[in-house]
């Protein structure tokens, strides 16, 4: 597939196991995360949101967790599905800006 | 009943050659972006426009030109094109000139250049 050849970091998991992907952010002023999953030939795609008032929010089988004193961010999948297979990005808006930064990626795969 | 759509989804053209990629969305969104996609999977933001108002330049050569017609459109031109500018280009749209909203993405467009 199109993650070959590809250095991100990857996460295998079995099906119906739950799977955490972490991202590290930059910078300390940012107040709004988001991730997106993008699946080969496609866009990136809308996931959940988090600002940074909150450090937890929940949507149907996905939850991210925000830590602003370590600058981490991560996105826990209930019960993996082999359509969650992608890679998934996080990204952060620095300073109440104008921009999303994105993360590099990560790979999951999830095996049947 | 596609929410942000771009032509072509596939672009191959010769080394030097002027080319056009169009954007679309029936969001109501009032902003809209162009990322670069390179092939290590790696996103950056190009340009952004609010009300059809250039508000992001990220430091790109001059020979890509981004118009918006209306809020609704932004495309982007890209002239004398490089072996560098091969890469997907991605269009996106959101509420708010902040990016403190969901950005929608489209497919994207695979430009490869010979």
């Amino acid at each position: 597939g199109e993650s070959v050849g590809l250095h991100l970091p990857t996460l295998s998991v079995q099906e119906g196991d739950n799977s955490i992907i972490n991202c590290a952010y930059s910078n300390s002023a940012s107040d709004y995360f988001i991730w997106y999953k993008q699946e080969s030939g496609k866009g990136p795609q809308f996931i959940i949101d988090i600002r940074s008032n909150m450090d937890k929010r929940q949507g149907q089988r996905v939850t991210v967790l925000l830590n602003k004193t370590v600058k981490h961010l991560s996105l826990q999948i209930a019960a993996t599905q082999p359509g969650d297979s992608a890679v998934y990005f996080c990204a952060e808006n620095p300073l109440n800006g104008n921009k999303l930064v994105f993360g590099a990626g990560t790979i999951l795969r999830v095996k049947s | 009943d596609t929410a942000v759509s771009q032509t072509p989804k596939y672009l191959v053209t010769q080394m030097g050659n002027d080319k056009s990629i169009k954007c679309e969305q029936n969001l109501g969104h009032d902003t809209m972006y162009w990322y670069k996609q390179d092939s290590k999977k790696f996103l950056k933001i190009m340009f952004s426009y609010n009300n059809k108002e250039l508000i992001i330049n990220e430091t790109v050569p001059n020979r890509f030109s981004p118009k918006s017609p209306d809020k609704a459109h932004l495309n982007l031109h890209i002239n004398s094109l490089e072996l560098g500018d091969s890469a997907v280009y991605f269009c996106a749209s959101s509420q708010g000139g902040r990016a403190s909203q969901p950005q929608h993405f489209g497919d994207g467009t695979r430009l490869s250049i010979l």
